[in-house]
């Protein structure tokens, strides 16, 4: 499958801070999922974006799907303890059956600091 | 969204021995997949579960090495045969909604290999 990379691969920060990140891949996508994983769970979507230029919120999550197909971002406002976990992208690919497959980006770890 | 649920949910084994993951589903799915989370690392496809027929495998993943059954619309198990450390790992089953759409995960089975 196709390689998603994730940027930045970790990151701390203050309670109550913004976050950012993102996910670039060297091919086009027509879907793009945030998911979050935490501890000893599989990981949980949190968002699904379908068009290009598309913004969706979620909560305090915000994502946007990228003009060229090849990238993606996901914003987290006011960052809470519970925000800690790792954040993946992902993209739909070579569908098989009913569904596609997914390749999955190199995660964001967070951790937010008291 | 469906309820996913994965046996067991840890186990310690043995090099040279197998273990089998189950993974039930409280609907009737068509498609599931199984992937393999190694430490600190991103999910990876293993394969597709077919339902009446033999999974597909993604490249690097053999059927002697990962047997996949698919008896039913809601049930699947994957076998990790001959198992050595390498195969430390998180195993992860899903379910497809449709093309380009989300996938749905189980917590996991974490697996260690003395």
């Amino acid at each position: 499958g196709q390689q998603l990379n994730q940027s930045p691969q970790s990151m701390f920060i203050q309670e109550g801070e913004d976050v950012s990140m993102n996910c670039t891949s060297s091919s086009i996508f027509n879907t793009w999922l945030w998911y979050k994983q935490d501890p000893g769970e599989g990981p949980v979507l949190l968002i699904a974006l379908y068009k290009a230029g598309e913004l969706t919120s979620n909560g305090r999550l915000t994502a946007q799907f990228g003009i060229t197909r090849k990238d993606s971002f996901l914003n987290i406002s006011a960052s809470i303890p519970s925000d800690v976990g790792i954040y993946f992208c992902a993209g739909p690919w070579g569908s098989t059956g009913t569904a596609s497959k997914l390749t999955f980006g190199t995660g964001t770890r967070l951790q937010v600091t008291l | 969204s469906a309820v996913i649920s994965q046996k067991p949910s840890r186990d310690i084994c043995q090099r040279g021995t197998s273990l089998t993951i189950q993974c039930q589903v409280d609907s009737q799915v068509t498609m599931m997949f199984w992937y393999r989370q190694q430490p600190g690392q991103s999910l990876t496809l293993i394969a597709t579960a077919n339902q009446g027929s033999e999974a597909t495998y993604e490249s690097g993943f053999v059927i002697d090495k990962f047997p996949i059954s698919r008896p039913n619309l809601t049930f699947s198990t994957l076998t990790v045969s001959n198992m050595s450390p390498e195969d430390s790992s998180i195993y992860l089953c899903s379910v497809g909604q449709g093309r380009n759409q989300p996938q749905h995960f189980g917590d996991g089975t974490r697996l260690s290999i003395l």
